[in-house]
């Protein structure tokens, strides 16, 4: 079946360092992916997504690029800030299964320090 | 902007004991989706409804079940809880009818089976 696999957290870093979180998946189809973003206490956000091969999602400085010959959509951001702190999550959906069934990675919680 | 509000936002019960847990749609939002998220995990789907009716389920058994209603707002309800129910349970609704395509998640009920 469908699935998404994360890296393993807590990430800690040191403000203005570069950010990768690795996410690989497992897919029949073409599915759409997406990065969503969950800061401490509020509900889950669309940070970003890619709906076909080599599309390239961007928000807030964060990048992520659908690559279907390695099966990744690794979150990316050049220089990260406190206000990044937050739990990071992975999601695909099939192509056909449009009716909200998201599948989500384990989340990786991302620590920025000053 | 979010908008989706769940309530309550922390629940306590005990096994075997009935629970329905609310959401409030954004304004506009005519599809609602049900999220588990056990504690570590990624939210799993549990189903979307859609024009009041159930527009596509995961893998739950039957005794988790919901409701939409004409102003878009939504109930889950879950009988004979277990202790394996315990879980923050998100709600996410969608501006685009009938899809997963840019949703936008409450901040979650915390639920506790003692």
């Amino acid at each position: 079946g469908n699935s998404v696999t994360q890296m393993e957290g807590p990430v800690t870093l040191s403000e203005e360092a570069f950010l990768t979180i690795n996410c690989t998946y497992t897919a029949t189809g073409y599915p759409s992916l997406f990065w969503y973003v969950q800061y401490p206490g509020e509900g889950l956000q669309l940070l970003l997504k890619a709906t076909k091969a080599d599309d390239k999602g961007s928000n807030k400085g964060f990048e992520a690029t659908y690559r279907k010959e390695t099966t990744s959509f690794h979150l990316e951001k050049g220089s990260v800030q406190v206000s990044d702190s937050a739990v990071y999550f992975c999601a695909l959906s099939d192509g056909t299964g449009s009716q909200g069934n998201l599948i989500f990675g384990k989340g990786t919680k991302l620590s920025v320090k000053p | 902007e979010t908008g989706v509000t769940q309530s309550p936002t922390h629940l306590i019960k005990t096994r075997g004991q009935q629970v329905t847990l609310r959401c409030s749609s954004q304004s506009g939002h005519n599809t609602v989706s049900w999220y588990q998220q056990a504690l570590g995990q990624g939210p799993q789907f549990i189903f979307q409804y859609y024009r009041e009716e159930e527009n596509g389920r995961g893998n739950f058994p039957p005794r988790f079940s919901g409701l939409q209603f004409p102003n878009y707002s939504s109930e889950l309800n879950v009988n004979a809880l277990e202790l394996d129910d315990s879980a923050l349970y998100l709600c996410a609704s969608s501006p685009v009818a009938g899809t997963n395509e840019k949703l936008f998640f409450g901040s979650g009920t915390q639920l506790s089976v003692l």
